[in-house]
């Protein structure tokens, strides 16, 4: 199958900045989504790539090398509330209609 | 938010029952999931809708069957539950990725389906 990999878990300090990184197979997919899942609640469209680069909104940022097939999102100046599962899924090639989805980072963020 | 509802919200049943969960959405989106989330697994396909009537399989089918007779409806069918089926379901909408806009989903509130 077409895997999606990144960290199991990461911590953090309020205020800091962190990056989750996301690895995948360059032949099977387009593009790359990012999303937020809260404790206990749905997952929450963060960000989308299809081109090379840097996406920036807000406090976060979504990069995408597809030569390399890496995708990281970066978060600034984190809050005690940032604390959640961060989840990579990318577009497969063979159609647009369906996602795969990595495993997702749980991220906490202390004081 | 998207309009997109589950029910139930909650339920526990015995191995061996049958048991159909349903997604609601008020949002006439073509393409409509269903998900199961697992620990250790993360977000994994079950089955998908593309239309009235049109349905394909994901990853996890085994087990599990779907119907979709309205836009706004999508049923999940566990014909006979096992205790490997307690898992969070989620449904999901899209409009689909046409026209050059990018298939971004949108999630349910899920179930949380536990079989004893």
């Amino acid at each position: 199958g077409q895997n999606i990999d990144q960290p199991t878990e990461m911590t953090a300090t309020e205020g800091a900045i962190v990056q989750i990184n996301c690895t995948y197979q360059t032949s099977g997919f387009n593009g790359l989504f990012w999303y937020q899942q809260h404790a206990g609640e749905a997952p929450t469209f963060l960000s989308y790539n299809v081109l090379d680069g840097l996406e920036e909104k807000g406090r976060f940022s979504s990069f995408l090398s597809r030569s390399k097939g890496y995708s990281y999102l970066l978060l600034k100046e984190l809050q005690m509330k940032d604390s959640a599962s961060y989840l990579c899924a990318g577009e497969p090639n063979s159609g647009y209609s369906t996602l795969t989805f990595g495993k997702g980072t749980m991220l906490l963020v202390s004081p | 938010d998207a309009g997109i509802t589950q029910s139930p919200r909650h339920k526990v049943t015995e191995t061996g029952t049958p048991v159909t969960l349903r997604c609601h959405q008020t949002e006439n989106h073509r393409y409509m999931y269903w998900y199961r989330q697992d620990p250790g697994h993360g977000l994994r396909l079950i089955h998908y809708s593309y239309g009235v009537k049109d349905t394909d399989k994901g990853e996890v089918s085994d087990g599990y069957s779907v119907s979709r007779s309205k836009t706004e409806d999508f049923l999940l069918t566990l014909e006979s539950a096992t205790s490997s089926q307690t898992s969070v379901y989620f449904c999901a909408i899209s409009e689909g990725g046409e026209g050059g806009d990018y298939n971004e989903q949108f999630f349910g509130p899920g179930t949380r389906l536990t079989v004893l």
